[in-house]
């Protein structure tokens, strides 16, 4: 079984520019999340969705954003970069909302020059 | 609000040597909890999760852990690390009915010694 797949892995953008990343969880698996790892701030979590709906998002201005397909695929979009949002982004997948093991990607490295 | 505490940031040991990483957490109940390793550049691999149960869970790689609800601790332990150990350790706490949003420690990178 293939495990969680997350594209791009790598990308150097310009500040102000916006990106997209990429997930597809683990087939059968209808609960993505995603979490932005830095050297200063750790693993913070993004936001969650079920079911193309958003149940959890953390503490992130509105430039981040997401959205859940009928496929379970996901994506986040950061608008107006900014040097800060240089980071790992790693996706994580579960077969459902609640007690259920959360596997990760390897993560998509955002550099903002 | 949950919170996870990972007190050594950086630890070294000798290959062969035990081992045993250290995770603390405040929760208002009887959390999910993870055990995850990093290795440079890579994603986040699972090590081992308690959910209920028996409170010494076993993993991957040979590592096991003990949930003890009295001292909010959730430790790490494997009886003789490898070279090949050397990673990022992260602790983890998930709440019951929203397991999917986890709240990280901040880590401890462990070195090997040959």
């Amino acid at each position: 079984k293939a495990g969680v797949t997350q594209t791009p892995r790598y990308l150097i953008k310009t500040r102000g520019q916006q990106v997209t990343l990429s997930c597809s969880p683990i087939s059968g698996h209808r609960s993505v999340s995603w979490y932005q790892q830095t050297p200063g701030q750790g693993l913070q979590f993004l936001f969650e969705y079920f079911s193309e709906t958003q149940r959890n998002k953390g503490n992130f201005p509105g430039r981040f954003s997401g959205r859940q397909f009928s496929n379970s695929r996901s994506e986040m979009n950061v608008s107006t970069l900014e040097l800060g949002d240089s980071a790992l982004y790693l996706c994580a997948s579960s077969p459902s909302v609640s007690g259920n093991t959360i596997y990760f990607g390897e993560g998509s490295w955002l550099t903002v020059v | 609000a949950q919170s996870v505490t990972q007190p050594d940031i950086h630890i070294t040991v000798s290959e062969g040597a035990s081992l045993e990483l250290r995770c603390n957490y405040s929760y208002g109940a009887t959390p999910y909890l993870f055990w995850y390793v990093q290795s440079p550049g890579q994603g986040l691999q699972l090590l081992l999760k308690y959910f209920s149960g028996d409170t010494l869970v076993q993993g991957i790689k040979g590592f096991e852990a003990e949930f003890k609800r009295s001292q909010s601790s959730f430790n790490l332990r494997k009886p003789s690390v490898h070279w090949s150990d050397a990673a990022e350790y992260f602790c983890a706490v998930g709440a019951r009915g929203g397991a999917q949003k986890l709240v990280f420690g901040q880590g401890t990178r462990l070195t090997i010694n040959p």
